[in-house]
């Protein structure tokens, strides 16, 4: 697999790969975050979330990482696949007291999966 | 259940010119958020209904506008339309609980370009 330290815009990796998308985040204080997964033509499509209480979760094929420490958000992807090519983004929130949760996006990362 | 829906999928506008853009959420749903994604700043919050009222802003012009009708459909408005609005205009809805869990799912957008 390949695995990178620091948000990258582009990611290439072969199909059977495991790939590792990092993300940071801004603020200390959001307390909830979310990958969200984009298709050419589509809006972002939810993948997994975490909470700020827990540094791991696993999904289906997924795993999410959280790294409150150094602020910095990771997703894992087991055996990516070549429908997996799309742009990935880590979102977190702000729940403002009574105001309404807004999503704080990060700079997304397009992965290219070749067969 | 329908996912989320965005009418029209693409405009083309003239500078100067208005433009309303329509969402109907997830049934159920009674949150809705706009959001402006361009290459260059990404996915950017405009704004939150609630029970057909603004619960949450982002930081847009006050040329950026929106409403939400009692069946939680909402529109936004751009008025005097420049060519930096050319963008994907997406919308999300969620059941409006003030808890960050509560996931937003994403329409596939509406691509505005202003000539």
């Amino acid at each position: 697999g390949e695995s990178v330290g620091l948000h990258l815009p582009t990611l290439s990796v072969q199909e059977g790969d495991n790939s590792i998308i990092n993300c940071a985040y801004s603020n200390s204080a959001s307390d909830y975050f979310i990958w969200y997964k984009q298709e050419s033509g589509k809006g972002p499509q939810f993948i997994i979330d975490i909470r700020s209480n827990m540094d791991k979760r696993q999904g289906q094929r997924v795993t999410v990482l959280l790294n409150k420490t150094v602020k910095h958000l990771s997703l894992q992807i087991a055996a990516t696949q070549p429908g997996d090519s799309a742009v990935y983004f880590c979102a977190e929130t702000l729940a403002t007291n009574q105001a309404g949760t807004a999503l704080i996006f990060g700079k997304g990362t397009t992965l290219s999966v070749s067969s | 259940k329908a996912g989320v829906t965005q009418t029209p999928r693409y405009l083309i506008k003239t500078r100067g010119q208005q433009v309303t853009l329509s969402c109907s959420p997830i049934s159920g749903h009674r949150s809705v958020s706009w959001y402006q994604q361009t290459p260059g700043q990404g996915l950017q919050f405009l704004f939150e209904y609630f029970s057909e009222t603004q619960r949450n802003k982002g930081n847009f012009p006050g040329r950026f506008s929106g409403r939400q009708f009692s069946n939680s459909r909402s529109e936004m408005n751009v008025s005097t339309l420049e060519l930096g609005d050319s963008a994907l205009y997406l919308c999300a809805s969620s059941g409006g609980l003030l808890d960050p869990t509560d996931t937003q799912y994403f329409g596939p957008g509406t691509r505005l370009t202003v000539l």
